[in-house]
């Protein structure tokens, strides 16, 4: 079974730039998370998303940060325009469905963001 | 508020020995679930267990082993007999329903670094 798919790998931009962010999650899994890992930190949920609907997004700086799951399958994550501070990992994840916490999160391989 | 608590920054080992990472979390729910996931040099964050709130029975898998406490709030990950491949840095993860979702609650993450 293939895993979560994102892309780029990799990615250096100035700051005030564009960028966006590739998921494609596993087959079958309705829910698809964004995680921010800065250096040395542990992952930061930004946004979740159950089939194509926003489920949670508090921690989303949505000035700058827009996602969007159209027809529920791929995501795509922007930010315009960049700061250092977006210097990052961007980490999608997905799960069969939300049920009460007992869904287990997997990861793909991630987009390491330089912002210069 | 959620929080998980990873105390060991670094561990160095030298391989064969046995190592035990610790995690101590905070949560007011009763239901809930604990995560171990392990992020080698690639990057990608790999799910290594979930334990539930109800279930304390200690679990030992090859060459790993978990010890949840309840008691203690501690959920503590032991590798026996290290091997080099074991270089990564591990993280412990609280999951929280949050009514519309499941949100993860990641600690700072614990680098473990096996030498010959």
């Amino acid at each position: 079974e293939a895993g979560v798919a994102q892309s780029p790998r990799y990615k250096i931009i100035e700051k005030r730039q564009s960028v966006a962010f590739w998921c494609n999650p596993i087959s079958g899994h309705a829910t698809l998370y964004w995680y921010q890992q800065i250096l040395g930190q542990g992952p930061k949920l930004l946004i979740q998303f159950q089939n194509n609907g926003v489920v949670d997004d508090s921690q989303l700086p949505k000035d700058r940060f827009s996602a969007e799951r159209l027809k529920g399958v791929d995501s795509t994550l922007k930010i315009q325009p960049a700061k250092l501070e977006d210097s990052a990992v961007y980490l999608c994840a997905s799960s069969l469905a939300a049920s009460g916490g007992a869904d287990t999160q997997y990861f793909g391989p991630g987009t390491r963001l330089t912002v210069l | 508020a959620q929080k998980v608590t990873q105390a060991q920054t670094e561990i160095s080992v030298v391989e064969k020995e046995d190592v035990t990472l610790d995690c101590v979390y905070e949560t007011r729910d009763t239901t809930y679930y604990l995560f171990w996931y392990k992020q080698p040099p690639s990057g990608e964050l790999v799910f290594l267990i979930r334990r539930n709130s109800f279930d304390e029975q200690n679990e030992i898998s090859g060459r790993y082993s978990w010890n949840f406490q309840k008691s203690t709030s501690s959920f503590n990950f032991t590798i026996t007999a290290s091997q080099v491949v074991d270089s990564a840095v591990y993280f412990c993860a609280l999951s929280e329903f949050t009514g519309g979702g499941n949100k993860l609650t990641f600690g700072t993450g614990t680098q473990l670094k096996v030498e010959l």
